[in-house]
């Protein structure tokens, strides 16, 4: 099946320093997405790319779906003491119907995120 | 903005016995995923459904069912318990694009 390969697996930085995480794949996607968990708590969607070549951003988040839609990567910007969590990125290859569309997500290991203040 | 909700948020249960895990995808939304997270791991897909028929399946046991109903609400039936069932589930629901999570059920078996 699809495997997700995300690095790195954990990050310690101090508040304020950029952190930037990936990525890649065995199989293309058509979605890319990427979201932050706090333990115990369902994974919060952070940010959605659909085309290949894609770039962006929300607040101090920016993401970038992969030319070759086998990788992609996500950019936190000045980072502060909330940012800590686990992020994943998630494959998705959507399947379009009547207007909606659907498909499984394949998640990669996750990245564990410390922040010392 | 209304929220995927699942019910309950904690379950106890001995081996052998059954639970039912419910979830009410965001309103609108016609697709439902369920996702089973254990340990430090990531989470896996375990079936979907997209307007009440199932549209996929993943790693998911046979001693495990699930159905949505009329209303889009799910329920992930798990019969047969084993100790190795302990772990979050989670579900999903979505309409066009992004998938979005509701806060899942840690389920226990002793």
């Amino acid at each position: 099946g699809q495997q997700l390969n995300q690095s790195p697996q954990s990050m310690f930085i101090q508040e304020g320093e950029d952190v930037s995480m990936n990525c890649t794949s065995s199989s293309i996607f058509n979605t890319w997405l990427w979201y932050k968990q706090d333990p115990g708590e369902g994974p919060v969607l952070l940010i959605a790319l659909y085309k290949a070549g894609e770039l962006t951003s929300n607040g101090r988040l920016t993401a970038q779906f992969g030319i070759t839609r086998k990788d992609s990567f996500l950019n936190i910007s000045a980072s502060i003491p909330s940012d800590v969590g686990i992020y994943f990125c998630a494959g998705q290859l959507r399947n379009n119907a009547g207007g909606t569309s659907y498909g499984k997500l394949t998640f990669g290991q996750g990245t564990i995120l410390t922040v010392h203040p | 903005a209304a929220g995927v909700i699942q019910s309950p948020r904690h379950l106890i249960k001995e081996k052998r016995e059954t639970a039912t895990l419910k979830c009410y995808p965001i309103p609108r939304h016609d697709t439902v995923y369920w996702y089973q997270q254990g340990p430090g791991q990531d989470p896996q897909f375990l079936i979907s459904f997209y307007e009440k028929m199932q549209s996929d399946k993943g790693s998911i046991p046979d001693r495990f069912s699930a159905q949505q109903f009329s209303d889009y609400h799910s329920e992930l039936n798990m019969s047969s318990l084993e100790l190795g069932d302990s772990a979050l589930y989670f579900c999903a629901s979505s309409l066009t694009l992004g998938q979005f999570f509701g806060p899942g059920t840690r389920l226990t078996v002793l």
